[in-house]
């Protein structure tokens, strides 16, 4: 079965600086990845997929991350913090036989501090 | 259009209850998930409907939890004799397909049990 490891449940950066979010995930076919947020106080909302086309992926927000298939990893990053990313970031994985459920992993909480 | 739409948004019942949460999917929406997000676990996946396939129930923590959909639209999580372990946001989510589609996300129940 499939399943996601987020490093750090809680990431804290100054406001300008770089932005990375570590997944890494266990698939034992090719996976779909997702990253999801959470701002406070709303519902989850996708911020980026891959599904086997570009390696490198660009989501909303200035957000983009990596899929590197030899580190089974799938990396969050962003050149410059806002103080409006503040949110609970969600890695996710799914197999593309779409015979497994969209798994989650435990979430990092990025602070940004002014 | 409207979104995922759940209720109650918030339930408070005594240990031991049994407690309804009921979940309005985005209409033509076939795939239907529930997960349950408590601090620090992130979302754990609880069950999953596809069209009128055979619910993949392999997430449900216990024989006290319970879920059907009717129609293939709505859909009710039953937690029978509640306990203070159940006590979490239980979010459902929607998608037109399975494989890759992004999840569109209620806004959740929040559930505590005293």
């Amino acid at each position: 079965a499939q399943s996601v490891t987020q490093l750090g449940s809680h990431v804290s950066v100054s406001e300008g600086a770089l932005v990375l979010l570590r997944c890494n995930y266990s698939s034992s076919v090719p996976p779909y990845l997702f990253w999801y947020v959470q701002y406070p106080n709303q519902g989850l909302q996708l911020l980026l997929k891959y599904t086997s086309a570009a390696t490198l992926v660009k989501g909303i927000n200035g957000f983009e991350a990596e899929f590197k298939k030899s580190e089974t990893s799938f990396h969050l990053t962003k050149p410059s913090a806002h103080m409006s990313d503040a949110a609970e970031y969600f890695c996710a994985v799914s197999e593309n036989s779409g015979n497994t459920p969209l798994v989650f992993g435990k979430g990092t909480r990025l602070s940004v501090i002014a | 259009g409207a979104g995922v739409s759940q209720s109650p948004s918030n339930k408070v019942t005594e240990k031991g209850k049994d407690v309804e949460l009921r979940c309005d999917p985005i209409s033509g929406h076939t795939a239907l998930y529930w997960y349950r997000q408590s601090l620090g676990q992130g979302l754990e996946f609880l069950i999953y409907f596809q069209g009128n396939s055979a619910p993949d129930k392999s997430g449900l923590p216990s024989d006290r939890f319970s879920a059907e959909r009717t129609g293939g639209s709505v859909s009710t999580l039953t937690i029978q004799r509640t306990q203070q372990e159940d006590s979490a946001v239980y979010l459902c989510a929607s998608s037109p397909t399975r494989i890759n589609s992004p999840l569109h996300f209620g806004n959740g129940t929040r559930l505590t049990v005293t």
